[in-house]
């Protein structure tokens, strides 16, 4: 049974680029979340998508977008990027049905560098 | 608004000896505990979780947490550490209906042989 996956691994880009990260949900799973983890940091929510929309958003500008796609799996783009962009982004897949109780499962991370 | 704090930001224990990781929490109602792990350039892993019912809470690895709601904690703890537990601890909350999990700053664990 696989697990939440991401790719790429590692990204560097510079300063004003646009990219798209990738993450597949675990199997079974409908509904992908994304999180931004700074160095020495907590991960923090960026959204939540289900059913192909975006349900919930945390705290970041529109430069921040997502897709869900028919397979569940989904896309974090993000445009002008800054230099406060470099992080770790994780995805995070879970079952919509058990709502607030369900566990989120981690994928291993993109790591994002901006120069 | 819903908030998780790790009052220790390092901490460092001798292998064999037991920890202790604590968690406080701001959140209304009912909380949906958990404390996740991250090795270094690893995503996180879940130790374990809290919803309802006995405040004692068993994870993997050994690993064990205690829900006190007189307290707003959700304290980590493990008898006896083991060099492969020297990582990150994450806490977290979830808020709202949909999942969405608020994290602590998280503890970094040093274990020395």
């Amino acid at each position: 049974d696989a697990g939440v996956t991401q790719s790429p691994t590692h990204l560097i880009k510079t300063r004003g680029q646009q990219v798209t990260l990738r993450c597949s949900p675990k199997s079974g799973h409908d509904t992908v979340s994304w999180y931004q983890q700074a160095l020495g940091q907590g991960p923090q929510f960026i959204f939540q998508y289900y059913e192909e929309e975006e349900r919930q958003r945390g705290n970041f500008p529109d430069r921040f977008s997502g897709h869900q796609f028919p397979n569940y799996s989904s896309e974090l783009n993000v445009n002008a990027l800054l230099l406060g962009d470099s992080a770790l982004y994780l995805c995070a897949s879970s079952l919509a049905l058990t709502g607030a109780t369900d566990t989120q499962y981690f994928g291993p991370g993109t790591r994002l560098t901006v120069l | 608004a819903q908030s998780v704090t790790q009052p220790d930001i390092h901490i460092t224990v001798s292998e064999g000896a037991s920890l202790e990781l604590r968690c406080n929490y701001s959140y209304g109602a009912t909380p949906y505990l958990f404390w996740y792990v991250q090795s270094p350039g690893q995503g996180l892993q879940l130790l374990l979780k809290y919803f309802s019912g006995d405040t004692l809470v068993q994870g993997i690895k050994g690993f064990e947490a205690e829900f006190k709601r007189s307290q707003s904690s959700f304290n980590l703890r493990k008898p006896s550490v083991h060099w492969s537990d020297a990582a990150e601890y994450f806490c977290a909350v979830v808020s709202g209906n949909t999942g969405k999990l608020i994290f602590g700053q998280g503890t970094t664990l040093q274990v020395k042989p």
